[in-house]
């Protein structure tokens, strides 16, 4: 596609329940970020990949919280035993390479209820 | 580490007239880019201008520019004539150009920007 498609658009999941959150980025493109944003909030780090180097986990906020990027593609957001602190959107992005700018997917709007 | 800093986390201005957003950033690279990022309320993020930081001349997208000082650590984007279609948050982001191990593309807190009628 000609942008970067994240999918689902919504998902409301029950507390203590694993999501998966997918990532297509632009083709061609390197380099893949996730984030998330609190409601009203900035832009919170969360992992990036570049090409087949080992991905920057430093942003992942506990071990409830893992990504992969399969043949330096698509990427995965796992979220397990899912809590209410969870709800956020998830924002992904991929770039060129990791120095240059980033392309925003729409974001997966994720409710814990 | 670098951080970014938007002081300002909301603001307004009339349609056709001019407003600033303030963006300042600190980090110990020479070489980085600086980015505009623009969100309305459909969430999609949208890269409104980039500067490279080793170019001296402010960027310029229509609109959109950005008044660059490298010694300051300042980065402003300055919007033209305001449209209504202008109302988003907006975002001040940061990348090191060669940064070693810390590549991640690193956000201000944002600012709500209002264009009124």
């Amino acid at each position: 596609g000609a942008g970067v498609s994240q999918s689902p658009s919504n998902k409301v999941t029950e507390k203590g329940k694993d999501v998966e959150l997918r990532c297509d980025p632009i083709s061609g493109h390197t380099a893949l970020y996730w984030y998330r944003q609190s409601l009203g909030q900035g832009l919170e780090f969360l992992i990036y990949f570049q090409g087949n180097s080992a991905p920057d986990k430093s942003g992942l906020p506990s071990d409830r919280f893992s990504a992969e990027r399969t043949g330096g593609s698509v990427s995965t957001l796992t979220i397990q035993r899912t809590q209410q602190e969870d709800s956020a959107v998830y924002l992904c992005a991929s770039s060129l390479r990791l120095n240059t700018e980033a392309f925003f997917g729409q974001g997966t709007r994720l409710t814990v209820v | 580490a670098q951080t970014v800093t938007q002081s300002q986390p909301e603001m307004s201005v009339q349609e056709a007239e001019t407003v600033t957003l303030s963006c300042t950033y600190d980090t110990s690279e020479s070489n980085y880019y600086l980015f505009w990022y623009k969100q309305p309320p459909s969430r999609q993020m949208i890269l409104v201008i980039r500067q490279e930081a080793y170019k001296q001349q402010n960027a310029t997208e229509n609109r959109f520019s950005v008044n660059f000082q490298k010694a300051a650590k300042s980065f402003s984007l300055k919007i033209s004539d305001s449209q209504l279609g202008d109302t988003a948050m907006y975002f001040c982001a940061f990348i090191p150009f060669s940064g070693g191990s810390n590549y991640k593309l690193t956000f201000g807190k944002g600012t709500l920007l209002t264009v009124n009628p």
